[in-house]
């Protein structure tokens, strides 16, 4: 099993609707993000957090919302989908400093969203 | 604010080839460095790291120098292969190590 898990995988919705992402990992870490992917964009960071208490916006927040719902559970919500948000979403967790390389981050296989 | 910039794809290379992708940042303080691949249909992996001025990152046959004074950290391959064939992004952390900052990615097809 994966350590970071990314439920749905694909998804397609129509303009409006409230779609929600969730990512669960059994990696221990504290550290969960959210990113965006887009062709020729890279990855944009969208929220992060660093234990259960902590919620922070990333580069483009405006337009999601997230729950941390628990250490390993980090959910991604679009309150009223636009086509505009269509892209590749991956959430990805770290233990910086301790276990692991600072600042590597592991990742999920990715959740792709079309609104149309 | 902190910014990495990488050669635009994308690239298209010969088995056997050798590759250089290009990376550049923007960053205060002293950021640490990262390549990270992204095969087809998954997420992103580390490659490899530096996390000082002239150190070498290495994995897979791949190589990366962190060069401070001309702020690049060139990915290297001597001799690619059909399986390399990724998306490739560079990327930095830096002062509190709150996060990641990527580049746009430079996607390389490698033929047989």
């Amino acid at each position: 099993d994966a350590d970071v898990t990314q439920t749905p995988r694909n998804r397609i919705t129509k303009t409006g609707k409230r779609i929600m992402l969730e990512c669960s990992q059994t990696k221990g870490h504290d550290r969960m993000y959210w990113y965006r992917q887009d062709p020729g964009l890279g990855l944009r960071l969208i929220y992060y957090s660093f234990d259960v208490k902590d919620i922070n916006k990333g580069e483009i927040s405006d337009g999601y919302s997230v729950s941390r719902q628990a250490q390993a559970k980090f959910s991604l919500s679009l309150e009223s989908a636009i086509p505009n948000q269509t892209a590749l979403y991956f959430c990805a967790t770290s233990d910086l400093g301790r276990e692991s390389t600072p600042g590597e981050l592991f990742f999920g296989e990715g959740s792709r969203l079309t609104v149309l | 604010g902190d910014s990495v910039t990488q050669m635009e794809g994308p690239v298209t290379l010969s088995e056997e080839a050798f590759l250089t992708i290009n990376c550049t940042y923007t960053a205060t303080g002293y950021p640490s460095l990262f390549w990270y691949v992204q095969y087809p249909g998954e997420g992103l992996q580390l490659l490899l790291k530096a996390t000082k001025a002239d150190d070498k990152g290495s994995n897979k046959g791949f190589e990366a120098t962190y060069r401070k004074e001309t702020t690049s950290f060139h990915l290297e391959k001597g001799s690619v292969q059909v399986s390399d064939s990724a998306v490739y992004f560079c990327a930095l952390t830096s002062g509190s190590a709150r996060q990641l900052t990527f580049g746009s990615g430079t996607q390389l097809t490698v033929l047989p």
